[in-house]
């Protein structure tokens, strides 16, 4: 049972448009969500995150925006740049524990 | 540079054969984690320590093992019983106090079965 999914596999994005990747979760504990970037062979690189008692937080090109109600998570990428490839993680934590738990990652293709 | 560093890259592993993972971090921070990572699956949890000398089954622990004997430190064995041990295995850590802090990662172990 998947408690964090990320539906899209994969998006492909022009440089310099908007590059939107979502998330859908079930579990209503979750209170703090993260999303992190991952080249091949290397760990994940923490991009942003945001508390439930928020419904938007900004830094620099990446906002990333939370839906209580529809328990849906989006982290918006504008402008998109080629360095942004990379596959996307979002991830949760449950209320009273530090334990993590990752969607399926999102693979971003920007092209010129 | 504070940071956290697994080696080896790369590890190859005979049948039969426990290996072990290193894990190593000078970021102070109390809790460290082991996770795993297959092709076009997300992380999985493996274990978690959120103290010296204390450890916890994460979501997929059988076949593998761990100590945490300093704070610094969270080798993760993975041993014969783990059936299907090919695959990227990363360290993280975290302050462990459950302020919202994101755990930060180590660059990773290529495991591979010859």
């Amino acid at each position: 049972d998947q408690q964090v999914k990320q539906n899209s596999p994969s998006l492909s994005v022009q440089e310099g448009r908007i590059s939107i990747l979502n998330c859908d979760y079930t579990n209503s504990m979750f209170d703090y969500f993260l999303w992190y970037k991952k080249y091949p062979a290397e760990g994940p690189t923490f991009l942003i995150s945001i508390s439930s008692i928020k419904d938007k937080n900004e830094d620099g090109r990446f906002t990333v925006f939370l839906n209580k109600s529809a328990k849906h998570l989006s982290l918006h990428i504008v402008p998109s740049q080629p360095g942004d490839s990379a596959v996307y993680f979002c991830a949760a934590r449950s209320v009273n524990t530090d334990k993590l738990i990752f969607g399926t990652g999102t693979r971003l293709q920007v092209f010129p | 540079d504070g940071g956290i560093t697994q080696s080896p890259k790369y590890l190859f592993r005979k049948e039969g054969q426990n290996v072990t993972l290193s894990c190593e971090q000078n970021l102070n921070h109390d809790a460290m984690y082991w996770y795993r990572q297959d092709p076009g699956q997300g992380l999985r949890l493996i274990y978690y320590s959120q103290i010296v000398n204390d450890f916890q089954k994460g979501d997929i622990a059988e076949g593998y093992s761990v100590s945490r004997e300093k704070k610094e430190s969270f080798p993760l064995t993975v041993t014969s019983a783990q059936k299907n041990p090919t695959a990227f295995y990363l360290c993280a850590s975290s302050p462990g106090d459950l302020r919202n802090q994101p755990q930060h990662f180590g660059d990773g172990t290529r495991l591979s079965i010859l």
